[in-house]
Order: C-alpha cells, then sequence, then structure tokens
C-alpha cells in the first residue's frame, strides 16, 4: 500500500522567512504533484513533477523531486501572509490520475 | 487548464435521504473520473473510480451500495449518496483528465459540501 506522508502537519511561521515542506512516499512513481487549499475551496494546482531532479518554480514557491529518494521538497522563501493555507503533495503511482495524497501541511504566515 | 464543474458547490439533507452529486467535465471528454472524501482538518481520501459505461471501483472500505457511481457519458459522473447519516457529512471532490493517459494531469471540481442533519 502507497503511503505519503508530509512534514510538518503545521507550520507556523514569521513573514520573510524560508522553510521547507517534505513529502516522502513509500512505492515508486516517478510523477508527484503539489497543490494548495484554501479553508472551505477544492484543490489549487501548484506543481507537476515528471521526472527526478525536476525542479520547479513559481514566485516565492519551488519544488524538487527526488526520485531514488522518493521525496520532494516545496520549499518556501520569503513567505508572505498570502501564502497561508493547506498544502498537499500527491503521487500517481502508476494508473493515470489516481491519486495518493499526503497528510497535509497546514502553512500559517504571522505578520 | 481543463475545468471540472461540480454541482452543488454545498447540500443540507435530512438523515435518511439521498443526495445526487454531479460532476461534469466542462472542456473536454473523460473516460474516467475520481471521486475523493475529505473530513476536516483531514486529507483527500479516494473513495472510487469511475468508468464510463461501465461498473465503478471502490477503495478498501468504501461501500458500493451506499455511494453510487454512475458515468453514463464521457462527461458527466454522479455520486449519489443513499440514506445519508451524518458520519457522511464530508467535502467531496470529483477529478477529471483529458485522456486518461501518462502525460495528463488531473484537474479538479471545486468539491461539494454535504452536511446531514
Amino acid at each position: 500500500e502507497l503511503k505519503v506522508e508530509q512534514n510538518p502537519l503545521f507550520l507556523s511561521m514569521q513573514e520573510g522567512k524560508n522553510y521547507t515542506i517534505y513529502c516522502n512516499y513509500s512505492t515508486t512513481s516517478d510523477r508527484l504533484y503539489w497543490y494548495r487549499q484554501d479553508p472551505g475551496k477544492s484543490l489549487e494546482s501548484l506543481f507537476v513533477l515528471l521526472s527526478n531532479g525536476a525542479v520547479k518554480q513559481e514566485g516565492r514557491l519551488m519544488a524538487s523531486l527526488d526520485t531514488k529518494a522518493r521525496l520532494s521538497t516545496l520549499h518556501i522563501t520569503a513567505a508572505v501572509h498570502d501564502l497561508s493555507a493547506t498544502y498537499f503533495c500527491a503521487v500517481e503511482p502508476g494508473t493515470a490520475s489516481k491519486l495518493t495524497f499526503g497528510t497535509g501541511t497546514r502553512l500559517q504566515v504571522t505578520l | 487548464g481543463a475545468v471540472v464543474s461540480q454541482h452543488p458547490s454545498w447540500v443540507i439533507c435530512k438523515s435518511g435521504t439521498s443526495v445526487k452529486i454531479e460532476c461534469r467535465s466542462l472542456d473536454f471528454q473523460a473516460t474516467t473520473m475520481f471521486w475523493y472524501r475529505q473530513f476536516p482538518k483531514q486529507s483527500l481520501m479516494l473513495m472510487a473510480t469511475s468508468n464510463e459505461g461501465s461498473k465503478a471501483t471502490y477503495e478498501q472500505g468504501v461501500e458500493k451500495d451506499k455511494f453510487l457511481i454512475n458515468h453514463a457519458s464521457l462527461t458527466l459522473s454522479t455520486l449519489t449518496v443513499t440514506s445519508a447519516h451524518p458520519e457522511d457529512s464530508s467535502f467531496y471532490i470529483c477529478s477529471a483528465s483529458p485522456g486518461g493517459g501518462w502525460n495528463t494531469e488531473a484537474f479538479f471540481g471545486q468539491g461539494t459540501r454535504l452536511t446531514v442533519v
């Protein structure tokens, strides 16, 4: 059974600080996704990582994938309050578009 | 990106009644759609895979007679929660991808908040 774990589960950080969220998964997969979820809302796609060594950046967020270590990271640079949300990674183990989600990381950026 | 629409966005129903949730792919055809459930402060859990023209595939622990899935066309899947109880209150989200192949990303509907009273 595929397991996807994120840490930390909750992160409170000050504006302007940097931090990294980690996503570990238990079986081989070459496709990993990062999503953002605001309270009461559905998922917003952030990144799609399709191969080992993939790195993608958008604004203050950067995601990377190491398929050999079965690890993805989401790095936050100089956090701002608008980044407060819950972030999920999701792994696609083989069947197209069937995702197993991580436990989620609730990010709170304080002034 | 492609658009997936869910309806309704929220619904309140009485215990014992049934509720239908629709998931539509607006600008593409989807032979496969997925239904997820999310309880408060938890992650998304896959409930079932909806297959156009055939029976849905349910994940372990999901009652197929309680959560009826119909995928009658290439753009519409419905999830019916039958004899709903308060413990079925949750956020239900569907997803679909164009073509369903290896290089296609899944797109999510806006979700349906179900409250059973």
